[in-house]
């Protein structure tokens, strides 16, 4: 069964940096365009970025343009999210997920602490 | 990239039915039939319920539907249950190539 557990989470001190990955298994991870979505503590979901399934395209939301960067790599069926100068409000359960035109499988999150 | 507007909270007796709206422009669910809604209990990670507007994936129980009529979807959920009692998401694909996700509605099964 299709199965993506995410990895990387922990605290981080302001304007640090952290490396998210998702390994994927259970599917060709290669046909599927990937995306992170996070989710702060009590709020609500708040897509982040997507890739295409070759690599060659990539989203972000406004929010963290400039400052994340998506990558996968499909001979490891892993996807990574690297993120620079963080902020306190990037405190958040991050969740990878399949994407075509909507997520279809989600992993249980991993949590990023953003905090002095 | 404003997020999509749902009611704060809905509420239902079990049998009964009850329906979700999520209000976008025509930038998003007015443009596209990519609307989707997702189901997340307490503590939980989301999952898909509907895709393409009126979609199921395998699984999701056919007393879970969705519509589209202009800029807002809808989600209708009949015959309630106890396990229905949630959080639900809608999103949409949109112009800007990104994607927008509703603000949340806590489900209430009275």
């Amino acid at each position: 069964q299709v199965q993506l557990v995410e990895s990387g989470g922990g605290l981080v001190k302001p304007g640090g940096s952290l490396r998210l990955s998702c390994a994927a298994s259970g599917f060709t991870f290669s046909d599927y365009y990937m995306s992170w979505i996070r989710q702060a503590p009590g709020k609500g979901l708040e897509w982040v970025s997507y890739i295409s399934s070759s690599d060659s395209t990539v989203y972000y939301a406004d929010s963290v343009k400039g400052r994340f960067a998506i990558s996968r790599d499909n001979a490891k069926n892993s996807l990574y999210l690297q993120m620079n100068s963080l902020r306190a409000e990037d405190t958040a359960m991050y969740y990878c997920a399949t994407w075509t035109t909507h997520l279809g499988y989600w992993g249980q999150g991993s949590l990023v602490t953003v905090s002095s | 990239q404003s997020a999509l507007t749902q009611p704060a909270s809905v509420s239902g007796s079990p049998g009964q039915s009850i329906t979700i709206s999520c209000t976008g422009t025509s930038s998003d669910v007015g443009g596209y039939n990519y609307v989707s809604w997702y189901q997340q209990p307490p503590g939980k990670a989301p999952k898909l319920m509907i895709y393409d507007v009126s979609d199921r994936p395998s699984g999701v129980s056919n007393r879970f539907s969705g519509s589209k009529s202009g800029n807002t979807a809808s989600l209708t959920i009949s015959g309630l249950q106890a396990e229905d009692e949630a959080n639900y998401y809608c999103s949409s694909y949109t112009s800007t190539y990104t994607v927008v996700f509703g603000g949340g509605t806590k489900l209430t099964v009275l």
